[in-house]
């Protein structure tokens, strides 16, 4: 049962462009979300997160919206770099249990000159 | 001074093999992870210790044993390796901070069981 779910394997976005990256989830009781920057041979590094009680965090470049009604987030970055070409993988959590974190399978982002 | 680290990085084994996968945090934190990525690229979690003890057990085959001889450090030991244990197996640790609670995560160890 996938209950992150990110449906765009891959996005393609030019330089200087804003990227968005999609996820979805199913699980009603998540309440704190993140998002994970992924570049090959490396382990998955925190870039964002947000909590349930609010529905838009900014930190530079990068913007998580949560749509709670909609059980939505997405990732927006502006403007897009060619470093930001990793995969991007959606994190969520129930934080009344116990440490877990679900995640989406991944998008990875390219972006081109 | 990396932050996480596993080792190895490669592993190439034959089924049947008994390997060992380990993990050590500099950080201080009390909370540490094996996730496991298949070829699907799910990143599951396997694992979690909080200060040497465990605390999520996902419905891991009895096969992998994690062993934390103190909260720096969880390895990860497999016996009777099988094709389908071929995946990436990343260790983690973890700290809450005003914010929330954040990952932070090894380089992944390539497991490749022939």
């Amino acid at each position: 049962d996938q209950q992150v779910k990110q449906n765009s394997p891959s996005l393609s976005v030019q330089e200087g462009r804003i990227s968005i990256l999609n996820c979805d989830y199913t699980n009603s009781m998540f309440d704190y979300f993140l998002w994970y920057k992924k570049y090959p041979a490396e382990g998955p590094t925190f870039l964002i997160s947000i909590s349930s009680i609010k529905d838009k965090n900014e930190d530079g470049r990068f913007t998580v919206f949560l749509n709670k009604s909609a059980k939505h987030l997405s990732l927006h970055i502006v403007p897009s770099q060619p470093g930001d070409s990793a995969v991007y993988f959606c994190a969520a959590k129930d934080t009344g249990t116990a440490s877990k974190l679900t995640f989406g399978t991944g998008t990875r982002l390219q972006v081109t000159l | 001074d990396t932050a996480v680290s596993q080792t190895p990085k490669y592993l190439v084994t034959q089924m049947g093999n008994d390997k060992s996968i380990k993990c050590e945090q500099n950080l201080g934190h009390d909370t540490m992870y094996w996730y496991k990525q298949d070829s699907k690229k799910f990143l599951k979690i396997m694992f979690s210790y909080n200060n040497k003890e465990l605390i999520i057990n996902e419905t891991v085959p009895n096969r992998f044993s994690p062993k934390s001889p103190d909260k720096a450090h969880l390895n990860l030991h497999i016996n009777s390796l099988e094709l389908g244990d071929s995946a990436v197996y990343f260790c983690a640790s973890s700290q809450v901070t005003q914010g929330g609670e954040k990952l932070f995560f090894g380089s992944g160890t390539q497991l490749s069981v022939l």
